[in-house]
């Protein structure tokens, strides 16, 4: 069972149009939660973190529900600059989840293509 | 400027030529991780160092070692390189593990023929 696991994707959406993005986590015990973005043959950044009582940046909306072991991640009005790769991370704490306790552990990403 | 830089940033080498690919950070980070990069894959964690002299494995450690014995330096070392080790490597560090953000390095695009 995959520990990260988000929409294959790819997204090709218009300019201008609003789309989101779910993730799914295996350990229940996980902790903390964030979106990167990598452009290509970049390295990953920052996005936002996810906290569970959601939170907001500009065009970008993230959600946690920690019920359902789901985070989401809303874009609304695209932007072509928006076109990137979009990785759902998770830090756990615990035994057995790849690696060691709070390393973080990423999705395989989802890509999306904004287009004029 | 903070940063994590990685040298070299590509390199195309032969089965079995022992190489290493630097990563160093400015940021006075205890944190330090290489990433492999595969199509399909996603990224994966090799070893990871939680302060100086101090190493462990990820997820895919085989193939591979560190060292860390400056805060700064963070050498990934492939003794005897195999084509499946053909990959995008990434370097990244932060404050502490577990720290809210990693800082990655550019990259290295390693070839292995």
């Amino acid at each position: 069972r995959k520990e990260v696991e988000q929409d294959p994707g790819p997204f090709n959406v218009p300019e201008g149009a609003t789309v989101a993005f779910n993730c799914t986590y295996s350990n229940s015990a996980s902790q903390s939660f964030f979106w990167y973005r990598q452009d290509c043959r970049k390295e990953p950044k920052l996005l936002m973190s996810v906290y569970s009582s959601g939170n907001e940046d500009g065009r970008f909306t993230a959600q946690l529900n920690r019920a359902s072991q789901y985070i989401s991640l809303l874009i609304r009005d695209s932007k072509l600059s928006d076109s990137a790769t979009y990785l759902c991370v998770v830090i756990s704490l615990g035994v057995g989840y790849g690696g060691s306790q709070g390393n973080l552990i990423f999705g395989k990403g989802t890509k999306l293509s904004v287009k004029p | 400027e903070a940063q994590v830089t990685q040298n070299p940033r590509y390199l195309i080498t032969v089965t079995g030529k022992k190489l290493t690919v630097t990563c160093s950070q400015n940021m006075n980070h205890e944190y330090m991780s290489w990433y492999r990069q595969d199509p399909g894959l996603g990224l994966r964690q090799i070893y990871y160092s939680m302060n100086v002299e101090v190493t462990d494995k990820g997820d895919v450690p085989e193939g591979y070692k560190v060292s860390r014995k400056e805060k700064r330096n963070f050498p990934l070392i492939l003794e005897s390189p195999s084509p499946n080790q053909t990959s995008l490597y990434f370097c990244a560090s932060s404050l502490y593990q577990g720290a809210v953000e990693q800082y990655f390095g550019p990259g290295t695009r390693l070839t292995v023929t």
